[in-house]
């Protein structure tokens, strides 16, 4: 089966500076992949995803990009601000999504 | 519409009770996941159904689970006996494209003492 690596698992960063979070995975069949963002005690929630046939889509502050030949994919905050606090799941899915371990973001004021 | 709703949204039971879960999908969606979310974990799918008919229950963990879909609008998720290694986060979603952009409930905070 799929199987999604996520790093860093914590990340502290400026407000107004770059977060960048990482994850690969090891199926060459998965065609989608989704950034979930889970506020503390919150449901995740779907930020961006991008399909196999795209290698990057934005969307105001976030963007995401994807390498197939080398199957990892990132997220990309540009400009953080203190909500963007949060832990961060990325997802990988061939017949069903599987879900990195998760980046837990902080932004320091 | 509402989103996906589960209850309840808090469970503490003693060991060896049963539990039961619900969840009630986005209207109109005809996928429907259990994920179990815990520290040492993350996001585990436990079982997902298509059109009512579970598709993958590869990742319920024991015999204990059990998990069922009468109708497109309701699922529950049962647990027995419960054990303290249960407690958990249980989190339910609904899709509508196959199994494209999960829209996942509020999920339940269980607590197997």
């Amino acid at each position: 089966g799929e199987n999604v690596e996520q790093h860093p698992s914590t990340l502290s960063v400026q407000e107004g500076d770059s977060a960048v979070i990482k994850c690969t995975y090891s199926d060459s069949a998965s065609n989608y992949f989704p950034w979930y963002k889970q506020e503390l005690g919150k449901r995740p929630q779907l930020i961006i995803d991008i399909r196999s046939n795209v290698g990057e889509k934005k969307d105001q502050r976030i963007a995401v990009t994807l390498n197939k030949t080398a199957k990892h994919f990132s997220l990309h905050i540009t400009e953080t601000q203190p909500e963007d606090s949060a832990v961060y799941f990325c997802a990988a899915r061939e017949e069903k999504l599987t879900f990195g371990t998760g980046t837990r973001l902080t932004i320091i004021p | 519409d509402a989103g996906v709703i589960q209850s309840p949204r808090h469970e503490v039971t003693e060991m060896g009770q049963e539990v039961t879960l619900r969840c009630k999908p986005i209207s109109g969606h005809n996928s429907l996941f259990w994920y179990r979310q815990t520290m040492m974990r993350g996001l585990e799918l436990l079982i997902y159904f298509n059109n009512n008919v579970p598709i993958d229950d590869s990742g319920m963990p024991e015999d204990r689970f059990s998990a069922k879909m009468p109708n497109a609008s309701f699922s529950t998720l049962k647990i027995q006996p419960s054990e303290p290694r249960d407690s958990a986060v249980y989190f339910c979603a609904s899709s509508d494209r196959g199994r494209e952009k999960l829209f996942f409930g509020s999920g339940t905070q269980l607590s197997v003492l």
